[in-house]
């Protein structure tokens, strides 16, 4: 069965720090989000892509955030200098179509930012 | 504004006890999809139940259903002889119909079945 994957599943950064989280969603899918969940929390939305731009981001969704995908594949979130804050679950999520289909998550990448 | 409540945070039962999650939403579209995700303690994020706002025909699937009632804002879950594999947190969403996807979780009510 088709599943979204993510890399790394663990990354440790020095605050203030490049981060650049990859995601391969699943292959014929056309929607692309970020989530996040702070430890303990619930997950909150980030931002979503479709036909190579951003659909909708959220409050959370700074300057410091970005999103590329950079070829037919790969999705990526680059949080461009790390904040202590920033450390939480990142889920990359794909569907096939944006209002009326489901979100199919990835297994995660837990960033620790010391 | 999109509103997703789970006002249940923790729910321990022993195994084979049945157990209801309640989730409660707010929303002024007429348009809106709920769902459930499970989140087992490997942190993954799995589907299971996608619900359209003009089905509120409830679901049945194994030992899990779902009952949706527009009139009282609820989504509730059910699982019938909980397993001990059915520990995991469990979160409610809520996506409206207008836009191209964004979820609004609910913060999630922790299941643990002991044995």
């Amino acid at each position: 069965e088709p599943e979204v994957t993510q890399t790394p599943s663990h990354q440790v950064t020095q605050m203030g720090q490049e981060v650049i989280l990859r995601c391969v969603p699943i292959s014929n899918h056309l929607y692309f989000y970020w989530y996040r969940q702070i430890l303990g929390q619930k997950v909150e939305f980030l931002v979503s892509f479709y036909n190579n731009e951003i659909s909708e981001k959220s409050e959370i969704f700074d300057d410091q955030f970005s999103v590329e995908r950079p070829d037919g594949s790969n999705f990526t979130l680059k949080i461009r200098s790390t904040k202590l804050e920033d450390s939480a679950m990142y889920f990359c999520a794909s569907s096939d179509r944006g209002s009326t289909d489901t979100q199919y998550f990835g297994p995660g990448t837990r960033l620790t930012v010391l | 504004a999109q509103k997703v409540t789970q006002a249940q945070t923790e729910i321990s039962v022993v195994e084979k006890e049945d157990v209801t999650l309640d989730c409660v939403y707010e929303t002024r579209d007429t348009t809106y999809y709920l769902f459930w995700y499970k989140q087992p303690p490997s942190g993954e994020l799995v589907f299971l139940i996608r619900r359209n706002s003009f089905d509120e025909q409830n679901e049945i699937s194994g030992r899990y259903s779902w009952n949706f009632q527009k009139s009282t804002s609820s989504f509730n879950f059910t699982i019938t002889a909980s397993q001990v594999v059915d520990s995991a947190v469990y979160f409610c969403a809520l996506r409206r119909g207008s836009t191209l996807g964004r979820l609004y979780f609910g913060r999630g009510t922790q299941l643990t079945v002991w044995p």
